[in-house]
């Protein structure tokens, strides 16, 4: 079983539509995790840390569920400038990072 | 977060040639990264540049294929040697940092194709 695992997609969804993902990892020990976007022949960029409690920011809402050991996205009012690939990372020390999941936002 | 340097950001190498990467950190950093992302996979630690000591090589990587150095706080660079067409990836430099110390953030990358 890999260490962290995302549905590859795409996921293509016309604008406004809400769309989650999940990010599955196998270590329980594992300590922070994050989401990140990459931009196609681009760098991963930050998009935000995940806690506990679940956390959100403008149309973004992480979610961590540590006993079933998955992490979610979910992004309301999709817009174009969202298409890109939405990397899980999980911090266990070392920094272990999904496939990456491709959302295409459609007009 | 800190700005992170990386040259040079493409380049077009001949098999069996090795090729240097440079890391340009603006500002002090404990913990340097570097990784490997091959076309249509996710990213993979290479290695963690230690200051002043040999870098830390993770599974599947030495150092005799990707020498790295880390003089000092601010700077690595990463050489991949006697490159084959299997080493066409993107490197990227990354440093860890962030409110709580514990986020990492990548420099623009170094897109390698070898022919």
């Amino acid at each position: 079983r890999k260490e962290v695992e995302q549905d590859p997609g795409p996921f293509n969804v016309p604008e406004g539509a809400t769309v989650a993902f999940n990010c599955t990892y196998s270590n329980s020990a594992s300590q922070s995790f994050f989401w990140y976007r990459q931009d196609c022949r681009k760098e991963p960029k930050l998009l935000m840390s995940v806690y506990s409690s679940g956390n959100e920011d403008g149309r973004f809402t992480a979610q961590l569920n540590r006993a079933s050991q998955y992490i979610s996205l979910l992004i309301r009012d999709s817009k174009l400038s969202d298409s890109a690939t939405y990397l899980c990372v999980v911090n266990l020390p070392k920094y272990i990072f999904g496939t990456g999941t491709r959302l295409k936002v459609l007009a | 977060s800190a700005v992170i340097s990386q040259k040079p950001s493409r380049d077009i190498c001949q098999r069996g040639t090795s090729l240097t990467i440079q890391c340009q950190v603006d500002s002090q950093v404990t913990m340097m990264f570097w990784y490997r992302q091959q076309p249509g996979q996710s990213l993979t630690l290479i290695a963690t540049a230690n200051q002043g000591s040999e870098a830390t090589y993770e599974s599947g990587f030495v150092i005799d294929k990707f020498p790295i150095s880390r003089p000092n706080l601010t700077f690595s660079t990463l050489t991949v040697s006697n490159m084959s067409p299997e080493d066409s990836s993107i490197y990227l430099c990354s440093v860890s940092g962030g409110p709580s110390g514990n986020t990492i953030y990548f420099g623009e990358g170094s897109w390698l194709t070898v022919v």
